[in-house]
């Protein structure tokens, strides 16, 4: 049974960043792609990028280029997503989920991340 | 870049009705990369539907989901109480992902 585990809920000041971990347990991790999506309060999905941990392939929204790394780590089993400059927009429900096959529909999802951003 | 579009934002129904939700692509998407996701309030999205009509693991047999090129359509043929929530429509053949922006479900 996969599960993925999110870190614990955040607050940060406009400006600074936050980094989300996802950690995998069950199923082969290198042989799905795992993507961020958030969620801002009331509104809908948005997919932020993903990673393919066997080919260390990365891909960002074009929204989220320049802000987001996405990354990786096998020996942890464990994704991460960092966002940098943040500003009260970026607050938000950050959820990781993995693909739940090779096509890549997200099958397997994370309980979700709060980030609030406030000064 | 792929958006989508689903109709209608609100729609209002009673238990036992059928629900059709549309989501309209503006471009053609492979319909072997078109999902269907459900997202009840503080929860994650669940996934219903991937491939365009393959229901997955443990979805009830009243959601089905259709549709090629531009247009897909989930049906739900006998709503259930615990089927009202947002509903989402995905592509994830092309990067980037894309998201359709929901259409709630609400009892009527």
């Amino acid at each position: 049974q996969v599960q993925l585990v999110q870190s614990g809920p955040e607050v940060k000041k406009p400006g600074s960043s936050v980094k989300v971990s996802c950690k995998a347990s069950g199923g082969t991790f290198r042989n799905f792609a795992i993507s961020w999506v958030r969620q801002a309060p009331g509104q809908g999905l948005e997919w932020m990028g993903g990673v393919f941990p066997g080919v260390g392939a990365v891909s960002y929204a074009r929204k989220s280029q320049g802000r987001v790394t996405i990354t990786a780590d096998e020996s942890t089993m464990t994704a991460y997503m960092e966002l940098s400059s943040l500003r009260s927009e970026d607050t938000a429900t950050y959820y990781c989920a993995r693909a739940h096959d090779t096509s890549g529909a997200l099958g397997y999802w994370g309980q979700g991340t709060l980030v609030t951003v406030s000064s | 870049e792929i958006v989508l579009t689903q109709s209608p934002g609100i729609l209002s129904l009673s238990p036992g009705d059928r629900a059709t939700l549309s989501c309209r692509a503006s471009q053609s998407v492979s319909s072997s990369y078109f999902a269907w996701y459900q997202q009840k309030p503080g929860q994650a999205p669940r996934l219903l539907i991937y491939a365009a009509s393959s229901r997955a693991t443990g979805i009830p047999d009243r959601f089905s989901g259709s549709g090629s090129g531009t247009d897909f359509t989930l049906t739900i043929s006998r709503l259930e109480p615990e089927d009202f929530a947002v509903y989402y429509c995905q592509q994830y053949g092309s990067s980037p992902l894309a998201f359709g922006q929901g259409t709630k479900l609400e009892i009527k």
